[in-house]
């Protein structure tokens, strides 16, 4: 079983739709999570951070985490074309030798 | 600012070439990052460096070898290529303010380096 879990996708919503993404994770230690986001043949880039739990809102995203569920969820409001790209949850915890560790990302697009 | 710069952009191999992939920041960060990336597995850590001079071994160090002697670049080798080397490479760096994750110590990536060993 692997240590985060990620569903692949690919998901294909119209664009105005609200979009759910998610992550499970076994490791309790984790206390550091990230959303980044990767465009097509690019490098990925952070896009949502949140320490322990609770909810962070950034325009039209939310990024929620669920410590008691070991879930996180990243949602997007009102989607774009430009949304359209793989979402990589990551995290990590104190002492855990400074690495993050990756859900294989899921592949969103977003339809005109 | 170049950010993190990786050369070359795409390489195809026969089995059993060697090569380098070279990684390069302009930001100062102390971090470096080896990572592959393949369908179906994510992001999986090759090897990282904590400063210059260090190295250490991530979750797929096998068939590869490192070399940190700048701080500004990371090398990753490749002696003998593998097909089951073939995949996408990211170098990624990081700065280091203290333990953990803060939210202003994220990874910053490169574009990758498209690898296929025949």
């Amino acid at each position: 079983q692997k240590e985060v879990e990620q569903d692949p996708g690919p998901l294909s919503v119209p664009e105005g739709a609200i979009v759910s993404l998610n992550c499970t994770y076994s490791n309790s230690a984790f206390q550091y999570f990230m959303w980044y986001r990767q465009y097509s043949r690019k490098g990925p880039e952070l896009l949502m951070y949140t320490y322990s739990s609770g909810n962070k809102e950034d325009g039209r995203f939310t990024a929620q985490v669920d410590k008691s569920s070991k879930y996180i969820s990243l949602f997007i409001r009102d989607s774009q074309p430009s949304d359209s790209a793989t979402y990589l949850c990551a995290m990590s915890f104190t002492g855990g030798g400074n690495k993050l560790t990756f859900g294989t990302g899921t592949q969103l697009k977003v339809e005109l | 600012n170049a950010g993190v710069t990786q050369t070359p952009k795409f390489r195809v191999l026969k089995t059993g070439q060697s090569m380098t992939l070279l990684c390069a920041q302009d930001m100062n960060h102390e971090y470096m990052y080896w990572y592959r990336q393949d369908p179906g597995m994510g992001l999986r850590l090759i090897h990282y460096s904590v400063g210059e001079g260090t190295t250490a071994k991530g979750e797929v160090p096998d068939g590869y070898n490192v070399s940190r002697l700048k701080k500004q670049n990371f090398l990753l080798g490749l002696e003998s290529a593998a097909p089951s080397q073939t995949s996408v490479y990211f170098c990624a760096s990081r700065s280091h303010k203290g333990t953990g994750w803060g939210p202003d110590e994220k990874l910053f990536f490169g574009s990758g380096t498209q690898l296929s060993v025949l």
